[in-house]
């Protein structure tokens, strides 16, 4: 099994551009998250998925969007990207409703330049 | 507003010896404790769980402890090997779907 699979890994982009962070697992959970981790700093939650069409709002979702059309994938989207957005963003899945064990992917480190 | 932290940054340690990281939380209403490894350019990796009904819970070479009246959490990791160098979160969770509340995290250090 692959887990959880982040991409890209690495990515600049300029300020105003969009991109789509792309997540995918292969585990059959039900539930996915995205968090992002500043330096130094814990994990805050973006958004979360409990299920094919259903999504949302965490602790940061401001800047953000998600959607999750099928059970595997869960992309978020950045439309106009900021400085405040540059973070590591982690994917991550269960199968757990109370969300304990969660897998995460490796991360994307994202710099908003 | 109520959130999970933890006491040191950093924690340096003698490999073979045991390590002790804390956390307080403020969350009264938490459901479940969760430990997270970090190693460098990974994402977090699960370690050990304890429900709010429980005061301890031992994995292999980890246990930890939950002390509900003042409030806190201790990963215990025995005979520490350079391996176990990483960061170290705390996480809760209500036990409801909507995701983990994080501490900021404790490096550990090991000193051959």
């Amino acid at each position: 099994n692959a887990g959880v699979t982040q991409t890209p890994k690495f990515r600049i982009l300029k300020i105003g551009q969009s991109m789509t962070l792309q997540c995918t697992q292969d585990m059959n959970h039900n539930y996915m998250y995205w968090y992002r981790q500043d330096p130094g700093m814990g994990l805050k939650l973006i958004y979360y998925s409990v299920g094919a069409g259903i999504t949302d709002k965490g602790e940061v979702p401001n800047g953000y969007n998600v959607s999750r059309s099928t059970t595997e994938d869960f992309p978020l989207r950045l439309e106009l990207a900021a400085p405040s957005q540059t973070s590591v963003y982690f994917c991550a899945s269960t199968n757990n409703r109370a969300g304990t064990e969660a897998f995460f992917g490796q991360g994307t480190r994202l710099t908003v330049v | 507003g109520e959130s999970v932290g933890l006491h040191l940054p950093t924690l340096s340690v003698q490999e073979g010896d045991n390590s002790i990281i804390n956390c307080a939380y403020s969350n009264s209403a938490s459901d479940y404790f969760i430990w997270y490894k970090q190693e460098s350019g990974k994402g977090p990796q699960f370690i050990i769980d304890i429900r709010s009904n429980m005061d301890k819970r031992q994995g292999q070479r980890v246990t930890v402890l939950l002390n509900k009246t003042v409030k806190h959490l201790s990963l215990q990791i025995a005979a520490t090997q350079p391996g176990d160098s990483a960061v170290y979160f705390c996480a809760e969770t209500g036990g409801g779907a909507d995701g983990l509340t994080f501490g900021k995290g404790t490096h550990l250090i090991i000193q051959p």
